[in-house]
């Protein structure tokens, strides 16, 4: 079961933040966060494993709400360079472990 | 350092047809996985292994079957192509299903 991202779609201007958010209605152990630019495969930004912890860099930071089988991540005095799609993957426990499961993405544009 | 390869880069099949799409990983990962991805529909996993001679399903295995004899190479197998198989494959592996994917750099694949 794909987890869902919101919102679908963002548009800023550089030096905006934003917000893209990812839930799952199933507990998860860990939640991964990627950026594809077009025409080209996905990349890596972070993982975060259930126990609520936040991740990240200055400008770009990751939270996950266990409880809440939530994660955000933040995008704070966007660059054109953040513009693309993020995705967000989950893992769940159980008999679903091993398993990356990605949402739909979230299409993010930053204008000068 | 040649990461995640995938061949072919581009394929066009009509329908009926069947081919196999190869992956190969010199990081000695034994976690790989195949996703297409469409247009809205994000990054949907296909199947994936945990080690060789492991393997399961994942969201979308209908019409796909895959291998793995070694840890290096992890094929996927069209059986009967059809044009609702029309999309970009990605290949993807890491140590764990909990660390960072490294993706091959796709194959556009279009069914007639």
């Amino acid at each position: 079961q794909q987890p869902v991202q919101s919102p679908q779609a963002v548009i800023l201007r550089e030096g905006e933040d934003a917000v893209i958010n990812c839930s799952s209605s199933k507990a998860l152990y860990s939640v991964h966060w990627y950026r594809q630019k077009h025409g080209e495969a996905p990349v890596f930004l972070m993982i975060l494993l259930k126990g609520g912890e936040q991740k990240g860099h200055e400008k770009i930071s990751a939270s996950f709400n266990e409880k809440k089988q939530q994660s955000s991540l933040y995008l704070t005095a966007s660059q054109l360079s953040y513009s693309g799609t993020y995705f967000c993957g989950t893992v769940r426990g159980g008999t679903s472990y091993g398993k990356l499961t990605f949402g739909q993405g979230t299409i993010l544009t930053v204008h000068p | 350092n040649a990461g995640v390869t995938q061949t072919p880069k581009f394929q066009v099949l009509k329908t009926g047809q069947s081919m196999t799409l190869q992956c190969a990983q010199d990081m000695n990962h034994e976690y790989m996985s195949w996703y297409r991805q469409d247009p809205g529909m994000g990054l949907r996993l296909i199947h994936y292994s945990v080690g060789a001679g492991i393997t399961d399903q994942g969201e979308v295995p209908n019409g796909y079957n895959v291998s793995r004899s070694t840890t290096e190479d992890f094929p996927l197998r069209l059986l009967s192509a059809a044009p609702s198989q029309t999309s970009v494959y990605f290949c993807a592996s890491s140590w764990t299903v909990n660390e960072k994917l490294f993706f091959g750099s796709g194959t556009q694949l279009s069914v007639l």
